[in-house]
């Protein structure tokens, strides 16, 4: 059950586009379409902010987007705003039938 | 709306047991899976064991496999874990999910800590 890996953060630009990525092998993130992504602010619970790799829940910005390659997952966010600086995590479903966090991914808006 | 509230977590001794509930309200609970998450201080989130709808089926992280209890009571809308033999590297804050393939819908967390 090794975590699936993020970068330790990244940066951007009110209004730039950035692109957090994650990484995980052919038994998780690659073998399912169950990957999902979570923004958590300090001392919030985590939000869910897609699922089923591409899918947006209602009520989130369409400004976020998930895709799948292989075995790595991304988030894009366009149009950054101040409000998006928060951490954000990937999930996946796993062959176990368990499910693995990525490491987490720290986005600072400059 | 859809609510789930933890409760029952405190500060405990290693080695010694604690019990975590989780009421939820505002769907229909025994319809669903259900999850516990844990996210040490200052860390990362840490997936930590899910139950079926009915209760049927229960898997674990490796880290709490053996020590960690997850059950459910549909007749109370409740979700439970049972925390045994407890480390230190058990503090953490611990969050309940509604499962949808994914954690849609948390609690606000409850602390736990081993000291």
């Amino acid at each position: 059950q090794s975590a699936l890996t993020q970068p330790a953060s990244v940066s951007g630009s009110p209004g730039q586009s950035i692109t957090i990525s994650c990484t995980g092998t052919s038994s998780d993130v690659g073998g399912y379409n169950y990957v999902s992504w979570y923004q958590q602010h300090p001392g919030e619970a985590p939000k869910l902010m897609i699922y089923d790799v591409i899918n947006r829940p209602s009520g989130v910005s369409n400004r976020f987007s998930g895709s799948k390659s292989g075995n790595t997952a991304s988030l894009t966010i366009s149009g950054l705003q101040a409000e998006d600086e928060a951490d954000y995590y990937c999930n996946s479903y796993t062959s176990s039938s368990t499910r693995v966090f990525g490491g987490g991914t720290k986005l600072t808006v400059l | 709306q859809v609510q789930l509230v933890e409760s029952g977590g405190g500060v405990v001794q290693p080695g010694r047991s604690l019990r975590l509930s989780c009421a939820a309200s505002g769907f229909t609970f025994s319809t669903y899976g259900m999850h516990w998450v844990r996210q040490a201080p200052g860390k990362g989130l840490e997936w930590v064991a899910v139950i079926s709808y009915d209760g049927s089926d229960k898997y674990y992280a490796d880290s709490v496999k053996g020590r960690f209890t997850i059950s459910r009571d549909n007749s109370k809308n409740t979700l439970y874990l049972q925390m045994n033999s407890l480390r230190a590297e058990d503090t953490a804050v611990y969050y309940c999910a509604k499962d949808t393939m994914a954690f849609d819908t948390w609690g606000q967390g409850t602390m736990v800590t081993v000291s």
